[in-house]
């Protein structure tokens, strides 16, 4: 099973909404990813969870708020975003952040949650 | 500099033709290499790990060379359904970090 699922699909909140994005993966992986991308362009990083520690958040706003409620969840939390957030959040897993070696190195992806902020 | 570059193309290629995309990195410290292709509005998927010695799986072929920092992916008989972007990842660097880095992409459209 190298399945990672998000939920939802699809998301339309106003700019005064609370809302969250869901991501779960059972592969035992110990890192998960949160990307933001937006059309024609590549994922960009926005938070690493290793070992459900927060390790890296690239500087992202704190209207976003991740969360890692253990090692197969994470949770991106959402509250007063505005029109220029609106993109392609995916959510990511690999065996390790850091590990030592090169094997099973890669990340898997979710489907994604296609977010529109009105 | 971006970390990994890419050609971003499009590559307009006829079916049955082979097509060839390379991929620069700047840091030599990488460890870990991978093609993922990405269809219009769905996630990255894994295509292929990039290994020293080559790697070829059916159709595709996929190299690494760590001297000139550069990997590609060469894809034979290219089919409608290859039509994609293909994105280069690239993990491994100070402190072992494997954290994905992505180039730009690589659009490629297979036409009858």
């Amino acid at each position: 099973d190298t399945e990672v699922t998000q939920t939802p699909k699809h998301l339309v909140m106003g700019m005064t909404n609370k809302k969250s994005l869901k991501c779960e993966q059972h592969m035992g992986h110990r890192a998960m990813y949160w990307y933001k991308q937006k059309a024609k362009k590549p994922p960009e990083l926005m938070f690493v969870y290793s070992y459900e520690k927060l390790s890296i958040n690239e500087s992202v706003p704190s209207r976003f708020s991740p969360e890692c409620p253990n090692s197969s969840l994470l949770n991106l939390h959402l509250h007063a975003l505005q029109p220029e957030d609106s993109a392609l959040y995916l959510c990511a897993s690999s065996q390790d952040s850091h590990r030592i070696g090169t094997e099973n190195t890669e990340a898997f992806f979710g489907q994604g949650t296609r977010l529109t902020v009105v | 500099r971006k970390e990994v570059e890419q050609d971003p193309g499009p590559f307009n290629v006829p079916e049955g033709a082979t097509v060839a995309f390379n991929c620069t990195y700047s840091n030599s410290a990488s460890q870990s290499f991978f093609w993922y292709r990405q269809d219009c509005r769905k996630e990255p998927k894994l295509l292929m790990s990039v290994y020293s010695s080559g790697n070829e799986d059916g159709r595709f072929t996929a190299q690494l060379n760590r001297a000139s920092q550069y990997i590609s992916l060469l894809i034979r008989d290219s089919k409608l359904s290859d039509s994609a972007t293909y994105l280069c990842v690239v993990t491994g660097g100070e402190g072992g970090s494997y954290i994905p880095t992505f180039g730009r992409g690589t659009s490629l459209i297979v036409h009858p």
